[in-house]
Order: structure tokens, then sequence, then C-alpha cells
């Protein structure tokens, strides 16, 4: 059972460019999340999406970063014009429901360094 | 605004030894979190601690939860280098602050070397 898949793994632009990472949750997981980590910080949540549903997005910068999780195909978080504050990794999650006592599993990031 | 604080955020320990890291945070919440994170690695699921009194135990890492006290406790058993890592703890907001699931409030970390 493939765990919570993340791409691209590194990646990097330049001011102003458009970054676009990609996370598909594990097998029979509905449920995905977003979180950033600055250098030397912890996670920080960004949004949380169901199937074409934005459920909460109370840690999503207000400007340049939207999400989504379509019907069909992985959920993606879209860093418009970026700029070097965005440099961070970038962790996905997935659960299938949490308020069971399970716990939610992260991908293994996506790395985005902006120059 | 819901805190967690952790301390130490930098422990170097010798092999063999035992030590505990603290996790504090400022409200009441129904589920704790430890989470170990490799440099350049995800995060790796320790324990999950859902009920005052809660321990649990994996290898030479206990976890506990005093829902009372809002504090949690990562006690390492004689430490081996394979333990090396940075550990988080984090609290689920939605108890308290009406977030929604998995909008996990985290710790800064502390960054765990053990030296032979």
């Amino acid at each position: 059972n493939a765990g919570v898949m993340q791409n691209p793994r590194h990646l990097v632009r330049r001011r102003g460019q458009e970054a676009r990472l990609r996370c598909s949750p594990m097998k029979g997981h509905s449920h995905v999340y977003w979180y950033r980590q600055l250098p030397e910080e912890g996670l920080k949540f960004m949004v949380y999406l169901q199937k074409e549903n934005i459920i909460d997005e109370s840690g999503m910068p207000k400007e340049r970063f939207s999400a989504e999780f379509p019907k069909e195909g992985p959920s993606i978080l879209r860093i418009q014009q970026v700029v070097r504050g965005d440099s961070a990794a970038y962790f996905c999650a997935s659960s299938p429901r949490i308020y069971s006592g399970n716990t939610i599993y992260f991908g293994e990031g996506s790395w985005l360094t902006v120059v | 605004e819901l805190k967690v604080e952790q301390n130490p955020l930098f422990l170097s320990m010798q092999e063999g030894k035992n030590y505990t890291i603290y996790c504090n945070y400022s409200t009441t919440s129904d589920r704790l979190y430890w989470y170990r994170q490799d440099p350049g690695k995800s995060l790796e699921s320790l324990f999950v601690l859902l009920s005052n009194g809660a321990v649990k135990q994996e290898g030479r890492l206990m976890a506990s939860l005093d829902t009372k006290a809002r504090l949690s406790t990562l006690h390492i058993t004689a430490a081996v280098h394979d333990l090396s890592a940075t550990y988080f703890c984090a609290v689920d907001s939605r108890a308290n602050y009406g977030g929604s699931q998995g909008n996990l409030i985290f710790g800064k970390g502390t960054k765990l070397s053990v030296k032979p």
C-alpha cells in the first residue's frame, strides 16, 4: 500500500514564477492536508481539502496561494509569483477519518527553493 | 491562540543515558501526537495519545499525557545513535478552537543528537 506521494521532491523557481506541488493521498484516504515547514521550524497548517471541497483554509496566505483536490487526480498546491520567503518544505498528509484515533500520514515533502 | 511549546529545543546526549522531552500546550485538547523527522525526510508517526493518563511505549521511547497539566512527555531510555532526529509534538486544534480535523498545531521540535 503506497504511502502519500508528493512530487516534485525538489523544485527550484525564480522569483515571479509559479510553483505547482502535487499530492496523491494514500489509497482509501479522501482527506488531504497541506503543511509548510520553514527552516528550523515546526510545521504550520495551511489547508484541509476533501474531494472538490476546501474545508478549512485558515492557514493559507491570502494572496498567491491556492489549493485544489479535484474529483480525479492529485491535490495541487499552487503558488503564484513566488518570492524568496516561499522557500520551504511543503508537506502533504492524508487521512480516512481522524476522529477514530487514527493519525494522519505525511508524505515525503516537496522542497521549494526560490532564487 | 493555541500554543505548543517544546523543551529543550536542542539536546545532546550520550549513548546509554536517559532523558525526557517536554511538550506544553496552552489549552485543553483531546489528542496529542508525537512525530519523528530525520533530516530532509518526512514525519514518522510515533504516538497518538487520546486521554488523560495515556502512556504508550515503543522500544526505547515512551510517551505520556497529562491533560490536566497540559503536558506530554517523551522519555528516552538508554539512548542509541539511531534515535538522533528531530522530535515534534502536535496538538489537535479542533477541540477548543473550532479548527478542522487535521489542523494540528506543532511545537518547534527538539533536535536530538546521540553521541557514542
